[in-house]
């Protein structure tokens, strides 16, 4: 079946300006949550939702990111007044209710900040 | 969660088994042992995971030690492609916790 998607799979934008990544996570999948992979680094957890409720945004890195899931499908992470610090690859997985199912990815979005 | 030691590099030759080892002394009863890999420009693939008994899928098995303090993951034939970044991750139950990655083992498999 169709695994987590995430678009634009590239992001090229200028210091200053917004950004906004899309998830479309597996179908049925409860848990959504978005990563931040540093270049040579393991991700880093950002925000989880479980259906449209954001239960944990303690990785969130300053209030300049921000991220929604209004229907508890689709869920965007949209970073403002984008810095060069931002640049790196942003990973969203999900995965269902039950207790120890594993997450899955998506390939991510590679954002670079000129 | 518990932390994890993973060595930082292996080799292994082209259809012989990797041996990917995973220390996790701090584990608690509730916690599972998840594996996952990272192929270059690729999100993490989840492979595997085990709370007390030896697990199996098409992928991999998952040797977990009595105490739970360690754990392998075996590739039984390795190919080319499953050169990759493998992380092992100690993580509770619940849907609701965060995966903690750490620099993982990078995988070299040679022809």
């Amino acid at each position: 079946g169709a695994g987590v998607s995430q678009s634009p799979r590239y992001k090229v934008a200028k210091r200053g300006q917004d950004v906004a990544l899309r998830c479309d996570p597996i179908s049925g999948h409860v848990s959504l949550f978005w990563y931040q992979q540093a270049l040579g680094q393991g991700p880093e957890f950002l925000t989880y939702f479980q259906n449209e409720a954001q239960l944990d945004k303690s990785g969130l890195p300053s209030d300049r990111f921000f991220a929604e899931r209004p229907e508890g499908s689709v869920s965007t992470l949209k970073i403002q007044r984008t810095q060069q610090e931002d640049s790196a690859v942003y990973l969203c997985a999900s995965s269902l209710a039950r207790q120890g199912q594993p997450q899955h990815f998506g390939d991510g979005t590679r954002l670079s900040i000129l | 969660d518990a932390k994890t030691t993973q060595p930082p590099s292996m080799d292994c030759a082209e259809g012989r088994a990797a041996n990917l080892p995973c220390n996790h002394s701090t584990i608690s009863g509730n916690e599972y042992v998840y594996w996952y890999r990272q192929i270059h420009s690729q999100g993490p693939q989840y492979i595997i995971h085990g709370l007390k008994n030896n697990e199996t899928n098409e992928m991999a098995s998952l040797i977990i030690t009595e105490d739970r303090k360690s754990s392998t993951l075996i590739l039984p034939h390795a190919t080319l492609r499953d050169t990759a970044v493998y992380y092992c991750i100690v993580k509770g139950s619940s849907n609701t916790g965060k995966l903690i990655f750490g620099q993982g083992t990078t995988l070299q498999v040679k022809p």
